[in-house]
């Protein structure tokens, strides 16, 4: 079945440095690819979403994210790391052909000081 | 506001009782889902809906159920079939076409079982 994989359940970076956050789908035919980011106790937002319109997608709150699909991916980063971009960040897939939308396991994303 | 409402909050359930959590939306979606959210396993899809009167079982089905006699409203009963429901639940809703995956979220309810 059509499933993204996040690599690294914990990320930790200082405030500053690069975000990477990494996403690999499962597919030969691309699907919808998102990213969404989860505060604590709360809902999901979005941050971007690829629909094939361009590779390299820009986001909220300074993410991009780009889709590569000689590596099936969809990294998501920031160049520079702020304090409040600590959260959970989730990879989400709408495999083609389906109306279902698949999120990976999550990962969480410390910023220290 | 347009948004997705989902109540109560908080939620505990007895064993053998069955619990029902609401969830509206007045965004005029016509897709709505309930996801089931625990730590280190992400979001699990429950249930979806594109369309009223229709539902799809997602990839953890057992023990729960749902309805969509309206376009505004998909809530989700946790029944005593459901062995270990405690967890954190969300809705979301998305419109068709080019924005879809575009799903907007609830709040949350946090279930636990005493």
């Amino acid at each position: 079945a059509q499933s993204v994989t996040q690599l690294g359940s914990h990320v930790s970076v200082s405030e500053g440095a690069l975000v990477l956050l990494r996403c690999n789908y499962s597919s030969s035919v691309p699907p919808y690819l998102f990213w969404y980011v989860q505060y604590p106790n709360q809902g999901l937002q979005l941050l971007l979403k690829y629909t094939s319109a361009a590779t390299l997608v820009k986001g909220i709150n300074g993410f991009e994210a780009e889709f590569k699909k000689s590596e099936t991916s969809f990294h998501l980063t920031k160049p520079s790391a702020h304090m409040s971009d600590a959260a959970e960040y989730f990879c989400a897939v709408v495999p083609p052909g389906t109306d279902k939308l698949i999120f990976g396991t999550g990962t969480r994303l410390q910023v220290f000081p | 506001d347009g948004g997705i409402t989902q109540s109560p909050k908080y939620l505990f359930r007895k064993e053998g009782q069955n619990v029902t959590l609401s969830c509206e939306q007045n965004l005029n979606h016509d897709a709505m889902y309930w996801y089931r959210q625990d730590p280190g396993q992400g979001l699990r899809l429950i249930y979806y809906s594109q369309i009223v009167n229709d539902f799809q079982k997602g990839d953890i089905a057992e023990g729960y159920s749902v309805s969509r006699e309206k376009k505004e409203s998909f809530p989700l009963t946790v029944t005593s079939a459901q062995k270990n429901p405690t967890a954190f639940y969300l809705c979301a809703s998305s419109t068709k076409g080019y924005c879809f995956g575009e799903a907007f979220f609830g709040q949350g309810t946090r279930l636990t079982v005493v």
